[in-house]
């Protein structure tokens, strides 16, 4: 079967890093999406990653290796805004997306 | 431009009543695609439309049927509605199907969702 492992929650504290990590077997693999979604309210698209390596995006970071089936996402100089849930998602050989359950972060002042 | 537009926000139903959701995607969005998203279980793919014809279909029971139309608005409806069928039901609209690569064409917009609840 298909998988994508993210850990439920996560805290930190305004100010700081913190890095979400995404991990997937599936059959097959398109691309990597993450997306952040504040309660009650739509995902919204983050970042897209289909090579290895890293892709920044102001204080936002996503890696992806491919060998690992893994891929983390990275978040600087947290504010309080940052607090919501971020979903990671694998596009796979049928160019479907499979979705982790996603990771709620909290921040804390 | 308007994003994607879901309508009813919110609706109460019980169970064995039917309910219809409807979906407006992004002006010039012809791809549209149906998820249930209810907590700790992440976003559940139900089916995906592009030029009214359904391209993929998740696994959920014959119970759980759409359509897209030709100005791409799609619907959705869930017969014999059970106490599990609450949850929220996202809608999301991109250019294209997915088609992997970094063209940005597959990358979904989502709707602010339509919360059911089935008492």
């Amino acid at each position: 079967g298909q998988n994508i492992d993210q850990p439920t929650e996560m805290t930190a504290t305004e100010g700081a890093i913190v890095q979400i990590n995404c991990t997937y077997q599936t059959s097959g693999f398109n691309g990597l999406f993450w997306y952040q979604q504040h309660a009650g309210e739509a995902p919204t698209f983050l970042s897209y990653n289909v090579l290895d390596g890293l892709e920044e995006k102001g204080r936002f970071s996503s890696f992806l290796s491919r060998s690992k089936g893994y891929s983390y996402l990275l978040l600087k100089e947290l504010q309080m805004k940052d607090s919501a849930s971020y979903l990671c998602a694998v596009v796979d050989s049928n160019y479907q997306l499979i979705w982790g359950a996603g990771t709620k972060l909290i921040i804390k002042p | 431009k308007a994003g994607v537009t879901q309508t009813p926000r919110y609706l109460i139903k019980t169970r064995g009543q039917q309910v219809t959701l409807s979906c407006s995607p992004i002006s010039g969005h012809r791809s549209v695609s149906w998820y249930q998203q209810t907590p700790g279980q992440g976003l559940q793919f139900l089916f995906e439309y592009f030029s009214e014809t359904q391209r993929n279909k998740g696994n959920f029971p014959g119970r759980f049927s759409g359509r897209q139309f030709s100005n791409s608005r799609s619907e959705m409806n869930v017969s014999t509605l059970e106490l599990g069928d609450s949850a929220l039901y996202l809608c999301a609209s991109s250019l294209a199907p997915g088609q992997g690569g970094n063209s940005g064409a597959n990358v979904l917009t989502f709707g602010a969702g339509s919360r059911l609840t089935v008492l």
